[in-house]
Parts: C-alpha cells; structure tokens; sequence
C-alpha cells in the first residue's frame, strides 16, 4: 500500500526552538511539494523538488525555513528560528512527472507556543 | 502569477445537488483537479479534468470547465452527510515545464441532514 509518510503527526515546541519535518515520497515519485495549511491562509505552496532538485522555494521564508531532499527517499522541512505563527499543519505530496495525481501525507501539525 | 479562488462555505441539505466552484488565472493550465479532505486527514484526490475537455461525470461527480472563462465546477448529486468536507480546487501547468501544483483555499461544505 503505498503512500506519503510524514513523522512527526503532531509536534509541539516552544518558540525559538529548530523544527524538522521529515517526508518519505512514495517509491519511484520524483517531484515532491511542501505546503502549509491554515486557517487564514489556505493550502500555500512552500517549496518543490523534481529528482531531488529544488524546482521553486518562492513561497517559503527564506530567513528561517529551508528545505532539502537529503535522497530520494526523504524530504526534510526545517525551521530555525520557530515562531508562534508558524503553527499550521504541514503536508507533503509526491507524484511522477507525466502523472496526474498528487498522493498527500497525513501532514505534521505544529504548535509553536 | 498563478492563482485560484474558490467560495469559502457552502451548505446544503442531504439528497440536494451541491455545486462547488472555483476560478483560476493560469491560461497555460493543464490538468485540473478537486481534492476532498476530511477533518484530521490529508487531501485526497476526488477527480481531475484535462484541460482540453469541458465536462467529466464520475458516478454523483460531475466537473464542468469554462476555459474561456476559466471557471471550474464540482458538482455533487445526491449529497450525502459523509461528503462533509473541504473541497480544494487546484490547477498544475506545464509552463516554464515546471508542474507547479497550487491550491484554491478551500470550500468546507456542511450537509445537513
């Protein structure tokens, strides 16, 4: 059964504090996206890789985020500072160039206090 | 830039037809799509329509696309109180050969029963 993997579920931090989210792309996928989900924003496009290159980091906080495919089989997302407005779930999704659908992990959802 | 938009609530009773719309900027769109996420869950791809094609019908989901006008629709017959959820518009293109996939902000739709 394949499918996104995202760790942790749910993580909580107090402000200040590095974050990782870590996603494991579906097998043989070779673009995977980042997005953030909030209530007053939406989904919002963060970053995506194609065979592990970033494609377009636009979206995303140059100043505290970043993002990397360290292999094909992981996608971190780290923030450095965090801060409370941070708080927001975060997913990643993977799919095949050519291909049409975008599989979408569970999401990690961050509370930054 | 890209961009979509949809209506942010919609309410229906149970066995009414519910009609989720959503509009976009992207003229070079390829494929477009609704995704469905339930609470605490990830997105899920619901159906997609080729840009070349004005209408698709997948059993009580009827898409309807406006090129000209560039306006999409989900159409829902015969709704029922598990299809509570948010219904995401999104829209990928091939510009630039980059397959950016973005996301309108979502149409939570209550059923009432």
């Amino acid at each position: 059964d394949a499918r996104v993997t995202q760790t942790p579920r749910h993580k909580v931090t107090e402000m200040g504090q590095e974050v990782t989210m870590r996603c494991q792309p579906i097998l043989g996928h070779n673009t995977v996206f980042w997005y953030r989900q909030t209530m007053m924003q939406g989904l919002e496009l963060l970053a995506y890789f194609r065979n592990r290159a970033p494609l377009d980091d636009s979206g995303m906080p140059k100043d505290r985020f970043s993002a990397e495919m360290p292999d094909a089989t992981l996608a971190t997302l780290k923030i450095q500072p965090s801060e409370p407005r941070d708080s927001a779930v975060y997913f990643c999704a993977s799919r095949n160039v050519g291909n049409t659908e975008a599989f979408f992990g569970q999401g990690t959802r961050l509370t930054v206090v | 830039g890209e961009d979509v938009e949809q209506s942010l609530f919609l309410s229906v009773r149970e066995g009414d037809s519910s009609v989720i719309n959503c509009t976009y900027t992207d003229s070079s769109s390829t494929y477009l799509y609704w995704y469905k996420q339930e609470p605490g869950a990830g997105l899920q791809l619901l159906t997609y329509i080729f840009s070349n094609m004005d209408m698709k019908q997948d059993q009580r989901l009827t898409v309807l696309l406006n090129k000209k006008d560039k306006h999409l629709s989900l159409r829902i017959a015969d709704t029922q109180t598990g299809d509570s959820a948010i219904y995401f518009c999104a829209e990928t293109s091939r510009s630039g050969n980059t397959g950016k996939l973005i996301f309108g902000q979502g149409t939570t739709l209550q059923v009432k029963p």
